[in-house]
């Protein structure tokens, strides 16, 4: 799977936009990037995923650049209760990886009122 | 109405004994999934099933051994414990599909003295 890259800390205001970014510059061409979060003493939560073409769910919204070396999760008006680690993760879909989620340090945001 | 599940929450144990960590999920997923997060918050993948079928066996000492008795239920059972198996253990779920789309439970956190 390829590395992932993301800022250690970032700091967001409620009720503003966090925009989450990380680096995947060794992506393959079937590897998907997928967002977690874990919040304080809680298990890790799916967020959002994508492989080249833009992503919004009720959570998230995922920007992926056109050659797919970057990638931005953006929490569009962010609350006290999306303070947590945000994790960035590149993995093909299947093959011999199957279900196997490689988690880095991810970013941890602290969203302040 | 809890997805993932995992009993007990917190375990307290001494060194050399044997252990045991329950999980089940009721998402009607085929695939689950073992991870262990350290003290330094990596979280890593431990195991993983699909339909009762292991299909990753990461790096794991042998003292470590998932049994899955049925679809819903992937147990852990851990002999002669050892003080560097204090973590929080993670039990996850997901669709056969969508194998990096996992549901987590909340975790167990094992204290061996």
């Amino acid at each position: 799977d390829a590395k992932t890259t993301q800022p250690p800390s970032m700091d967001c205001a409620e009720g503003r936009a966090a925009n989450l970014p990380c680096n995947h510059s060794t992506i393959s061409g079937n590897e998907y990037v997928y967002w977690y979060r874990q919040i304080h003493s809680q298990g890790p939560q799916y967020i959002i995923h994508g492989l080249k073409n833009n992503e919004t769910n009720e959570m998230a919204s995922l920007i992926i650049t056109e050659d797919r070396k970057s990638s931005t999760l953006i929490l569009p008006h962010a609350t006290l209760r999306d303070t947590a680690v945000y994790y960035c993760i590149v993995s093909a879909a299947g093959g011999t990886s199957y279900g196997k989620l490689t988690f880095g340090q991810g970013t941890i945001l602290t969203v302040h009122p | 109405d809890t997805a993932v599940s995992q009993t007990p929450k917190y375990l307290v144990t001494q060194m050399g004994n044997d252990k045991s960590i329950k999980c089940e999920q009721n998402l009607g997923h085929d695939t689950m999934y073992w991870y262990k997060q350290d003290s330094k918050k990596f979280l890593k993948i431990m195991f993983s099933y699909n339909n009762k079928e292991l299909i990753i066996n990461e790096t794991v000492p042998n003292r470590f051994s998932p049994k899955s008795p049925d679809k819903a239920h992937l147990n852990l059972h851990i002999n002669s414990l050892e003080l560097g198996d204090s973590a929080v253990y993670f039990c996850a779920s997901s669709l056969p599909g969508a194998v990096h789309e996992q549901y987590f439970g909340p975790g167990t956190r094992l204290t061996v003295t």
